[in-house]
């Protein structure tokens, strides 16, 4: 039962443009939400999170924004640059238990 | 700098052998974890470690056990290994249950 969806498995993005990856969760009991980027043949890194304290945060061209009541988190990257293009992971947690992560979107930035 | 590491990069098994994939962490931390990763299923969780020879149970355990004999390290091992068990499998530690720091992945043919 997949308890963190990320309903759109790719996004063509042009250089310079807005990037917006969505991610939705089911359970209420998440606290704490996680995004990571993740190139072919390496493993994932992480990207920036947010507590559900919280309705945003912001490091440098990438925002998170955290919706509680609609259970959904998206991240925002301005602007997008083709060295973003990769495969981009949503993950939430309960304190205390291991992280759930979505099953992935693709962007590609194109020049 | 956190640093976790894979034994292998690149790994071919033949269908029936035992397959052990090795992790290592540097960074003292309490958990760690075991993943695979496939096209369309995104990060799912295999076993995960909150302790010394503490072990429990991810999502799709089955084919697979672990071993935690010291804290640093964490091995996966696949009793007889079969073809649906080709995959990239990632493995990463935390922390705590704070965001996760993965290694560089192993894939993993089985022939």
């Amino acid at each position: 039962d997949q308890q963190v969806k990320q309903n759109s498995p790719s996004l063509s993005v042009q250089e310079g443009r807005i990037s917006i990856l969505n991610c939705d969760y089911t359970n209420s009991m998440f606290d704490y939400f996680l995004w990571y980027k993740k190139y072919p043949a390496e493993g994932p890194t992480f990207l920036i999170s947010i507590s559900s304290i919280k309705d945003k945060n912001e490091d440098g061209r990438f925002t998170v924004f955290l919706n509680k009541s609609a259970k959904h988190l998206s991240l925002h990257i301005v602007p997008s640059q083709p060295g973003d293009s990769a495969v981009y992971f949503c993950a939430a947690r309960k304190s205390g238990y291991a992280l759930n992560f979505g099953k992935g979107t693709s962007l590609l930035v194109t020049p | 700098d956190v640093k976790v590491t894979q034994s292998s990069r690149y790994l071919v098994k033949r269908t029936g052998e035992k397959v052990f994939l090795e992790c290592v962490q540097d960074m003292d931390h309490e958990n760690m974890f075991w993943y695979r990763q496939d096209p369309g299923l995104g990060l799912r969780l295999i076993y995960f470690s909150y302790d010394v020879k503490m072990k429990e149970k991810g999502d799709i355990p089955e084919g697979y056990s672990v071993s935690r004999e010291k804290k640093e390290r964490f091995s996966l091992i696949l009793e007889s290994a079969s073809t649906n068990q080709t995959s990239m499998y990632l493995c990463a530690s935390s922390p705590r249950w704070n965001e996760q720091f993965f290694g560089p992945g192993t894939r993993l043919t089985v022939l």
